[in-house]
C-alpha cells in the first residue's frame, strides 16, 4: 500500500540544469497535483491534472512544465533550473470526493538550485 | 493575493490543554475546508474538513468550527499531546473537484 511515490527525495542542480521529478499513485485517483513548499508561504500549486490527458496551471506555474503520463503517474520538469526554484515539491492526489478523503501527498522531494 | 491566511506562524500549549489554530480567507466562492497535519521530512496528512452548510464537525480530539459571515475557521484541540507538535495548514476549495489553496501553516508546539 505504496499510496503516493516521488523521487528522488533529494537532489542539487546547477542554474540552468534540467531535470524531471517522478510521481506515481497506486490508489486509481483521476486527480493528481504538484505543489511547493516555501518557508512563510505555505504550500502554492504548480500543475494539477484534474483527469488522464488534461493539465491545467495553478498558482506559479512559471518555469515548469508537465506531463501526466497515464493515470498513476505526473511527472514536473523544469528545463532550466533557477535559485529561485529551491524547494520541497509534493505531489499529491485525490479522489473526487475530496471533502471525505482529502488529498493524498508523497513524502516531498527538496530540490537545491546552486 | 493570499485567499488564505493562517496569520500565526507559530504556537505553544502546554500539554493537557486546548490548542487553537486560526484560518480567515477572502474568496467566497470557497465551499469546502479542511485541515493538514504536517511533520517534517513527510508529507502533509489530512486531518478533518468541513463544507460550508456546516459550523461545525467533531473527530475526536480536533473539532473545526467555520464562521462564514467572518470568513473564518478554526482547529481546537482538546486536549493537546506532545505527538500533535507539528505544522498545521488550512485549505479552501470551491466544489470538491476543485483545486486545493492553502494558507502558510502555523507551527504547533505542545510542551510536557
Amino acid at each position: 500500500n505504496a499510496g503516493v511515490t516521488q523521487t528522488p527525495k533529494f537532489q542539487v542542480l546547477k542554474t540552468g540544469q534540467s531535470m524531471t521529478l517522478q510521481c506515481a499513485q497506486d490508489m486509481n485517483h483521476n486527480s493528481m497535483y504538484w505543489y511547493r513548499q516555501d518557508p512563510g508561504m505555505g504550500l502554492r500549486l504548480i500543475y494539477y491534472s484534474a483527469s488522464e490527458g488534461t493539465t491545467d496551471k495553478g498558482e506559479v506555474p512559471n518555469g515548469y512544465n508537465v506531463s501526466r503520463l497515464n493515470k498513476r503517474e505526473f511527472s514536473l520538469r523544469l528545463e532550466s533550473a533557477a535559485p529561485s526554484q529551491t524547494s520541497v515539491y509534493f505531489c499529491a492526489s485525490s479522489k473526487n470526493r475530496v471533502l471525505n478523503y482529502g488529498y493524498t501527498f508523497g513524502s516531498g522531494t527538496r530540490l537545491t538550485v546552486v | 493575493d493570499q485567499q488564505v491566511k493562517q496569520n500565526s506562524p507559530s504556537l505553544s500549549v502546554q500539554e493537557g490543554r486546548i490548542s487553537i489554530l486560526n484560518c480567515d480567507y477572502t474568496n467566497s466562492m470557497f465551499d469546502y475546508f479542511l485541515w493538514y497535519k504536517k511533520y517534517p521530512a513527510e508529507g502533509p496528512t489530512f486531518l478533518i474538513s468541513i463544507s460550508s452548510i456546516k459550523d461545525k464537525n467533531e473527530d475526536g480530539r480536533f473539532t473545526v468550527f467555520l464562521n462564514k459571515s467572518a470568513k473564518h475557521l478554526s482547529l481546537h484541540i482538546v486536549p493537546s499531546q506532545p505527538g500533535d507538535s507539528a505544522v498545521y495548514f488550512c485549505a479552501a476549495m470551491h466544489n470538491q473537484g476543485g483545486k486545493l489553496i492553502f494558507g502558510q501553516g502555523t507551527e504547533l508546539s505542545v510542551k510536557p
